[in-house]
């Protein structure tokens, strides 16, 4: 049973649109983070929040967005979509020093 | 040179067999290992985590060398349902997990 959820799980948009991608958990981690992964390859860290009203970008530059205005809430926003951004996006949240727990992932397609 | 670097295999085994990959992490100070295990398209899941006196976990062992910077897991009596992408994970301080490009495994019958 999922204590972390990712919605949509999957989104075909159009170039130029803004879409903004949900990652919950009910688990009260105080860190989240949001990962880029396109088929094969390795996990890039984009975004990450100690806490509310933290956010840091990761270590693949992003032109998404993110915001923590709630514990269990870390929201990531395209505000103008290209099909560069095609990929699968996974939020995780994790204790200090604990291993992540990732969500199912939104699995988007821009045309 | 990557924080977390493993081979990435595949490597193809017959069911029944025992496989071992290993992974070298360059930060000394590093604090927490895990190994995670990736289904193909979906979300990576935690295997077990990594202790210095070694752990196992039923078919799986885990074990951590500091001195050498490297971390190992053992799969006895491979299954079909084994076969996914294993990825040696590192804390190296600052609530920050590193992950490594992943070791793909495929178990034939």
């Amino acid at each position: 049973e999922a204590d972390i959820y990712q919605t949509p799980r999957y989104l075909v948009i159009g170039t130029g649109k803004k879409i903004t991608l949900e990652c919950s958990q009910t688990m009260g981690h105080d860190k989240m983070y949001w990962y880029q992964q396109d088929p094969g390859m390795e996990l890039h860290l984009i975004h990450y929040s100690y806490g509310v009203n933290s956010t840091e970008k990761g270590d693949l530059s992003s032109e998404s967005t993110v915001s923590r205005i709630r514990t269990e809430h870390f929201p990531l926003t395209l505000e103008s979509a290209r099909p560069s951004h095609t990929s699968q996006y996974l939020c995780a949240s994790s204790w200090t020093n604990y291993g992540y727990t990732f969500g199912s992932g939104t699995r988007l397609t821009v045309v | 040179r990557k924080e977390v670097e493993q081979d990435p295999g595949p490597f193809n085994v017959p069911e029944g067999a025992t496989v071992a990959f290993n992974c070298t992490y360059s930060n000394s100070a590093s604090q927490s290992f895990f190994w995670y295990r990736q289904d193909c398209r979906k979300e990576p899941k935690l295997l077990m985590s990594v202790y210095s006196s070694g752990n196992e976990d039923g078919r799986f062992t885990a074990q951590l060398n500091r001195a050498s910077q490297y971390i190992s897991l053992l799969i006895r009596d491979s299954k079909l349902s084994d076969s996914a992408t294993y990825l040696c994970v590192v804390n190296s301080g600052g609530n920050m997990l590193t992950f490594g490009g992943g070791t793909r495994l495929m178990v034939k019958p």
